[in-house]
């Protein structure tokens, strides 16, 4: 019921191309979904979040599609750039718990 | 501080120790967590504390973990009698507020301790 399940493992695309990593929820009453990007050596850093409200949320180069129905979030990265180049973490929660769950992870290269 | 601090950056130790870990949230923040993210994996829900007190401990693995927030702000885990399978990265996070208030949920990591036991 807690598990957030997350593909692809890892994901080499080219400069200028579209990333997209997905994620799936078990449990119907998570209300709450951010995306998480870490370079190597640092924390997770919050990078876009949307709630079960919208079905889509877009902030400059990154977009969270939402599928309720479907239990399914992703989030697409356009016009990727190297710099883009680290491990990005799905998650879940419930409003009025503190307690994320995060998906495995995603190992994204973007190569120029 | 300008972003939530832990120390020590790195630590090594034997098979049976044991261990404190340090964690400074971002100045102002009521609500401050633990995670453990071990290697290739997501992080690890541990503790969330809300002030001084731990509102939600469910996910220490057993009784040799504990966390404390004495003054509700800096926080310290600890690890008693330390086994090769506590080796990961322990973080810490920090918000303004917890609980359903708006921007409970937006967490700001440390950059962890990452925590060797040979």
């Amino acid at each position: 019921q807690q598990q957030v399940k997350q593909s692809p493992q890892s994901l080499i695309v080219q400069k200028g191309g579209i990333s997209i990593i997905n994620c799936a929820y078990e449990n119907t009453a998570f209300d709450y979904f951010p995306w998480y990007q870490q370079f190597p050596g640092k924390g997770p850093a919050l990078l876009i979040a949307i709630r079960p409200d919208v079905s889509e949320k877009k902030e400059g180069r990154f977009t969270i599609s939402f599928n309720k129905s479907a239990k399914q979030f992703s989030l697409h990265i356009m016009d990727s750039q190297p710099g883009d180049s680290a491990t990005y973490f799905c998650a879940a929660s419930l409003s009025g718990y503190n307690k994320l769950i995060f998906g495995a992870g995603t190992r994204l290269a973007v190569h120029p | 501080g300008a972003g939530v601090s832990q120390t020590p950056s790195n630590k090594v130790t034997e098979k049976g120790k044991y261990v404190e870990l340090r964690c400074d949230p971002i100045s102002g923040h009521t609500a401050l967590y633990w995670y453990r993210q071990s290697l290739g994996q997501g992080p690890e829900f541990l503790i969330y504390f809300q002030g001084t007190g731990a509102a939600d401990d469910s996910g220490l693995p057993n009784d040799r973990f504990f966390a404390v927030r004495p003054e509700g702000s800096v926080s310290t885990l600890k690890i008693q009698r330390t086994e090769r399978g506590d080796s990961a990265v322990y973080l810490c996070a920090s918000s303004p507020r917890g609980g359903s208030l708006a921007g409970a949920n937006v967490l700001t990591f440390g950059a962890g301790s990452r925590l060797t036991v040979l």
